[in-house]
């Protein structure tokens, strides 16, 4: 079965800096979709960045880069920067071949001024 | 595109009650889920269609969850009778099937259902 974990329930960063929050997954396909998704106050779930696992090349979106790493299927996102509105939950999910979607339980990111 | 649009917003009601949540997709996309977000449990998939067909429901919590997909732009979530622990965000999202070579999902705004 695929699951997804993520470790740090919480985490903290001062505005400015950096930091990387962390996801692995268990899988036993070859081809398949990495996301993270943050959901802020409003609630809103809003698409940060995608990696597809053919892909050897990280994917980046301006402050949000992820390091994949398919042999030791993790997949951490990186926020450089970090601004008060990068304050959120961030949710990682797996999409395989089929349709369905799996998220991990969440961290919730705050940012110190 | 307007996004996935859900309503109501918000929802309070008395349990026992039937509840009735609607989810219109992105227009062209042909995956549908119903997710249900809780402090406790997170994110919980609840049901998800394909080309209006339900694939697979086997997060729908029990026989008072119920999910209709009557045409590829408007679904409905249905639980009666309604509970207290019911009581939740439930989000509604779409997506392009994976092989048509879309693959993320796109969210509504969320129901946030409260069941006194």
């Amino acid at each position: 079965a695929q699951t997804v974990t993520q470790s740090q329930p919480e985490m903290s960063v001062q505005e400015a800096e950096t930091v990387t929050l962390s996801c692995t997954y268990d899988t036993s396909e070859s081809d398949y979709y990495l996301f993270w998704y943050k959901q802020p106050p409003s609630r809103q779930m809003i698409l940060v960045i995608r990696q597809e696992a053919y892909k050897q090349q990280n994917a980046t979106e301006n402050r949000f880069s992820v390091n994949f790493q398919k042999a030791a299927k993790s997949f951490s996102l990186k926020i450089s920067d970090s601004q008060l509105g990068d304050a959120a939950m961030y949710f990682c999910a797996y999409r395989r071949a089929g349709n369905q979607f799996y998220f991990g339980t969440g961290t919730s990111l705050t940012v110190i001024p | 595109d307007a996004g996935v649009i859900q309503s109501p917003r918000h929802e309070v009601t008395e349990m026992g009650q039937e509840v009735t949540l609607r989810c219109k997709p992105i227009s062209g996309h042909n995956s549908l889920f119903w997710y249900r977000q809780t402090m406790m449990r997170g994110l919980e998939l609840l049901i998800y269609f394909n080309n209006n067909v339900p694939i697979d429901d086997s997060g729908m919590p029990e026989d008072r969850f119920s999910a209709k997909m009557p045409n590829a732009s408007f679904s409905t979530l249905k639980i009666q009778p309604s509970e207290p622990r019911d009581s939740a965000v439930y989000f509604c999202a779409s997506s392009l099937e994976l092989r048509a070579g879309g693959n993320e999902q796109f969210f509504g705004p969320g129901t946030r259902l409260t069941v006194l």
